[in-house]
């Protein structure tokens, strides 16, 4: 069956632009991971949507950043007024249930670089 | 802030030999480990997830022990192979409603 899939794959745009991140988790999967990897680092945790409610938004580091998730299936990310500092690797991933003990399945990721 | 440590950052090893890395994780508050391996251009892919003191698991070469007392795994790959290269990445789960806590990886380079 298919994976996880993101686009786009990669992503450049000016600071100041607004950019949409999409993710289209596995087929069932109620629960739904946005990551960052930022260079030299390892993934860092965004949010996290169990059906179509956002769980924990602890992890988006400021309220330029937003993410839906609207049919409980495709989420997209959502960051207004980019700045270099957001260059990274941001990932999807989904898991058939919520809870940290199941695993995880990660789309490729999009690299969006700000210039 | 929760601290998820890797070690080495990276490793080069000849094509055939084992080797094994480490990830220290808080032993307060643990519900579970997890490996990925991430290739190049790839999906990071789930190796184990284990939860249970002493847990190993085994996946073809690759093997993963657990100790959640002392706050440490060991992953191990036996007769290296050039596919094995790739960025090994564990993650902690504390039990919460937020995501893993991933190390920063140990960069794996096997060399012919």
């Amino acid at each position: 069956g298919a994976g996880v899939s993101q686009t786009p794959s990669n992503k450049v745009t000016e600071k100041g632009k607004y950019v949409e991140l999409r993710c289209d988790p596995i087929s069932g999967h109620t629960a739904l991971y946005w990551y960052r990897q930022s260079l030299g680092q390892g993934p860092e945790f965004l949010i996290y949507f169990q059906g179509t409610g956002a769980a924990d938004d602890s992890g988006l580091p400021n309220d330029r950043f937003f993410a839906v998730r609207p049919e409980g299936s495709v989420s997209t990310l959502k960051i207004q007024r980019t700045e270099r500092g957001d260059s990274a690797v941001y990932l999807c991933a989904s898991s058939s249930r919520g809870a940290g003990h199941n695993e995880q399945f990660f789309g490729p990721g999009t690299r969006l670089t700000v210039l | 802030i929760l601290n998820v440590e890797q070690s080495p950052q990276s490793l080069h090893v000849q094509e055939g030999d084992s080797t094994n890395f480490t990830c220290s994780f808080p032993s307060s508050n643990f519900y579970a480990l997890h490996w990925y391996r991430w290739e190049t251009a790839k999906s990071p892919e789930a190796l184990f997830v284990m939860t249970l003191n002493g847990d190993e698991k085994k996946k073809g070469r690759i093997s993963a022990t657990l100790n959640t007392k002392e706050g440490y795994s060991y992953l191990y790959i036996k007769g290296s192979q050039p596919e094995d290269s790739a960025t090994y990445l564990c993650a902690f789960w504390g039990g919460g409603a937020d995501g893993l806590t991933f190390g920063k990886g140990t960069h794996l380079i096997i060399q012919p």
